[in-house]
């Protein structure tokens, strides 16, 4: 069956731009999340959402990042006003559940801030 | 403050061997644990997980090992094959009263010799 799918698997842009990327959840999973990896590193949670609402958002770094599942399917994660230090990997996951479910990941989306 | 982190950075194993990878945790109050292998641009890959309330649980060629009197963690691989070469990350959720995010260690590399 289908993984997780997240769209553009790659994207370069400009310190100062506005950027969007995209993630396709696994078929019926109600619970999604986003994650940031810097190289080397593990990831770290963003924000959480549940169906339609964003459960938890704590992890998100500053007002910039906003995140919406307005289905509660397909989320898109938003990145205002670009900063070089955004440059990571924007990793998706969804589960079937809450707490205590498996997380499964997509293959990520490759920010390069210029 | 709280954290999830490994002992070694890197593992070198032969072909055939059996490798353990370790990882300590902090917040007494986790109560899933879960280990994640990841490939060279590739997102995450569940391995194995484990509920506080156990303290062992064997999967295909893996097992992992609770330890909740020193809050340590450990993966085993049998038989280790050049495609388990990999990043391997434990990870913990912390219950209800932290949401369902995932709170990762740095990772450790692991490189299988044939």
């Amino acid at each position: 069956g289908a993984g997780v799918s997240q769209t553009p698997s790659n994207k370069v842009t400009e310190k100062g731009k506005y950027v969007e990327l995209r993630c396709d959840p696994i078929s019926g999973h109600t619970a999604l999340y986003w994650y940031r990896q810097s190289l080397g590193q593990g990831p770290e949670f963003l924000i959480y959402f549940q169906g339609t609402g964003a459960a938890d958002d704590s992890g998100l770094p500053n007002d910039r990042f906003f995140a919406v599942r307005p289905e509660g399917s397909v989320s898109t994660l938003k990145i205002q006003r670009t900063e070089r230090g955004d440059s990571a990997v924007y990793l998706c996951a969804s589960s079937n559940g809450g707490s205590g479910d498996t997380q499964y990941f997509g293959p990520g989306t490759r920010l390069t801030v210029l | 403050g709280e954290s999830v982190g490994l002992h070694l950075p890197t593992l070198s194993v032969q072909e055939g061997d059996n490798s353990i990878i370790n990882c300590a945790y902090s917040n007494s109050a986790s109560d899933y644990f879960i280990w994640y292998k990841q490939e060279s641009g590739k997102g995450p890959q569940f391995i194995i997980d484990i509920r506080s309330n156990m303290d062992k649980r064997q999967g295909q060629r893996v097992t992992v090992l609770l330890n909740k009197t020193v809050k340590h963690l450990s993966l085993q691989i049998a038989a280790t094959q050049p495609g388990d070469s990999a990043v391997y990350f434990c990870a913990e959720n912390k219950g209800q009263t932290s949401g369902s995010r995932l709170t990762f260690g740095e990772g450790t590399q692991l490189t299988v010799n044939p």
